[in-house]
C-alpha cells in the first residue's frame, strides 16, 4: 500500500518559537493533503486540507497565520506552528490521497508536538 | 456538515467475549467508512474500508458492516485477546474524511 511519512515523530520546542512539520507521501504522487490535529484522549480533528501549488483550505476556527501550510510538490507538505504556545502541545497526524486507488487517503504516523 | 458518533466511548470485556462497536454519521452522502485502530501515542492502523456500494467488510476476527440509508456502521470483534485493547476510530469519507471520537476498547486477560 502506499506509504506516508512524517517529520519529526516527536518534536519538544520553547514558547514561542516555530516549529515545522514535513509530510511526505513515499511512493505516490499527492495533489491533496490532509493536516489533523488529536489532542489527548479526543479524535482527530481536520485542520486544513492542502493542495498542491494553490493554498491550503483550513476548517472554521483553525488560524491560518498561526498554523502556515506549504504543499510546494506532489510529494511533500509541511506544516509551520509560528509562535508555538503550551496549548498547542498536540498529536498532529497528516494524510495524502492516492489518485490510483479512489482517492483513498493514507495517514503519517504522526508528530507528537510538546510546547514548553 | 458531517457528524460522526461512536458508541460506546469506553467498554472493557473479559477476553474471550464477542463485541461491537458502533458508528452513526448525518450525512448518508459518503464514498467510503473506514474503521480504524489506534494504540496510545501511535497513529493510525487501517482495519477494514467499506466503501459506499458495500454493505460489510470481514478481515480475520473483524466484520464491519455499512447501512448507508441509515447512516449505521458497525464493527464487530470476535473472540476478543488483550491484543485487541486499543481505541477504534470510525471515519467518514467525502471529499475529506470526518472522525468520530473513537471508542477505547480494553480487553482483560
Amino acid at each position: 500500500g502506499a506509504v506516508v511519512s512524517q517529520h519529526p515523530s516527536r518534536v519538544i520546542c520553547k514558547s514561542g518559537t516555530s516549529v515545522k512539520i514535513e509530510c511526505r507521501s513515499l511512493d505516490f504522487q499527492a495533489t491533496t493533503m490532509f493536516w489533523y490535529r488529536q489532542f489527548p484522549k479526543q479524535s482527530l480533528m481536520l485542520m486544513a486540507t492542502s493542495n498542491e501549488g494553490s493554498k491550503a483550505t483550513y476548517e472554521q476556527g483553525v488560524e491560518k497565520d498561526k498554523f502556515l501550510i506549504n504543499h510546494a510538490s506532489l510529494t511533500l507538505s509541511t506544516l509551520t506552528v509560528t509562535s508555538a504556545h503550551p496549548e498547542d502541545s498536540s498529536f498532529y497526524i497528516c494524510s495524502a490521497r492516492e489518485p490510483r486507488q479512489g482517492y483513498e487517503q493514507y495517514f503519517g504516523p504522526g508528530t507528537r508536538l510538546t510546547v514548553t | 456538515k458531517q457528524e460522526v458518533t461512536q458508541i460506546p466511548a469506553a467498554l472493557s470485556v473479559p477476553e474471550g467475549e464477542n463485541l461491537v462497536l458502533n458508528c452513526s454519521f448525518t450525512d448518508s452522502a459518503i464514498y467510503n467508512l473506514q474503521w480504524f485502530r489506534q494504540d496510545p501515542g501511535k497513529g493510525l492502523t487501517s482495519l477494514l474500508l467499506i466503501q459506499s456500494s458495500q454493505r460489510e467488510q470481514t478481515s480475520g476476527r473483524l466484520n464491519a458492516s455499512l447501512d448507508k440509508s441509515s447512516g449505521r456502521s458497525t464493527l464487530y470483534i470476535a473472540a476478543s485477546q488483550p491484543g485487541d485493547s486499543a481505541t477504534y476510530l470510525c471515519a467518514v469519507k467525502q471529499y475529506d474524511m470526518r472522525f468520530g471520537a473513537g471508542t477505547r476498547l480494553t480487553v482483560k486477560p
